[in-house]
């Protein structure tokens, strides 16, 4: 299996503020990474595929970078809706395993 | 539009089965292969495997191989998670999935609303 870790677990930020969350796959992946939003109480909404694609409809302060084993997520000028928890999933194998989370708090 | 309607919350005692279902509308159940992923409260997302719901096939996460089964009633447009013996640490929200791909890459693009399984005695 493919090990995927985010860094930081948690972050505090404000509204206005650019924030860069960062996953690393225990294996290369190529660009098979995908990054996905979620909020209290919801499922998850699909943000950025193959590394840095924008999936339809996500506002353009999403962006994510990366390929092999590093990938990073950023939000430019932070919303107040963009407070959730963020989450990494490789696509690259079976199983498709998820970083551990990065809760974006106030 | 597509939507994936996962059954009612279910609480069970230690050992039994418990089986959620996933009713798709809005797309052809057979087109796109659906995966299940669980939460359990305050932790991360869990990936626990995937169906095909034209051929059947599966592919579970070594973890659930051996207890988890997901069928499909192509039929009803229903898909089937279904857990048997059950213990506390399965507690938790199960999602159906929708696979897809964006672009050409693989991703997963819809999601059930969540089903609570609680395992107390």
């Amino acid at each position: 299996d493919i090990q995927m870790t985010q860094s930081p677990s948690s972050l505090s930020a404000s509204v206005g503020d650019r924030v860069t969350i960062t996953c690393r796959a225990g294996h290369t992946i190529s660009t098979y990474l995908n990054w996905y939003q979620q909020k209290p109480g919801k499922a998850p909404r699909l943000l950025i595929y193959a590394a840095s694609g924008l999936q339809s409809g996500v506002p353009s302060r999403f962006s994510g970078s990366g390929s092999g084993t590093y990938f990073t997520l950023t939000i430019n000028n932070l919303q107040p809706e963009d407070f959730a928890t963020y989450y990494c999933q490789q696509s690259y194998s079976f199983p498709r395993t998820f970083g551990q989370g990065t809760k974006v708090e106030i | 539009q597509v939507e994936l309607v996962q059954s009612g919350a279910e609480v069970k005692k230690p050992g039994a089965s418990v089986k959620v279902s996933c009713k798709a509308s809005g797309y052809s159940l057979t087109s796109h292969d659906i995966n299940w992923v669980r939460q359990a409260t305050g932790q991360g997302l869990e990936w626990m495997g995937w169906m095909n719901p034209n051929s059947g096939n599966t592919g579970y996460a070594q973890k659930f191989q051996g207890r988890v089964t997901m069928t499909r009633n192509s039929s009803t447009t229903t898909a089937y998670l279904e857990i048997s013996s059950l213990r506390s640490e399965d507690t938790a929200v199960y999602y159906c999935a929708r696979a897809g791909y964006s672009s050409g890459w693989p991703v997963i693009e819809y999601w059930g609303q969540g089903t609570l399984v609680t395992v107390s005695s």
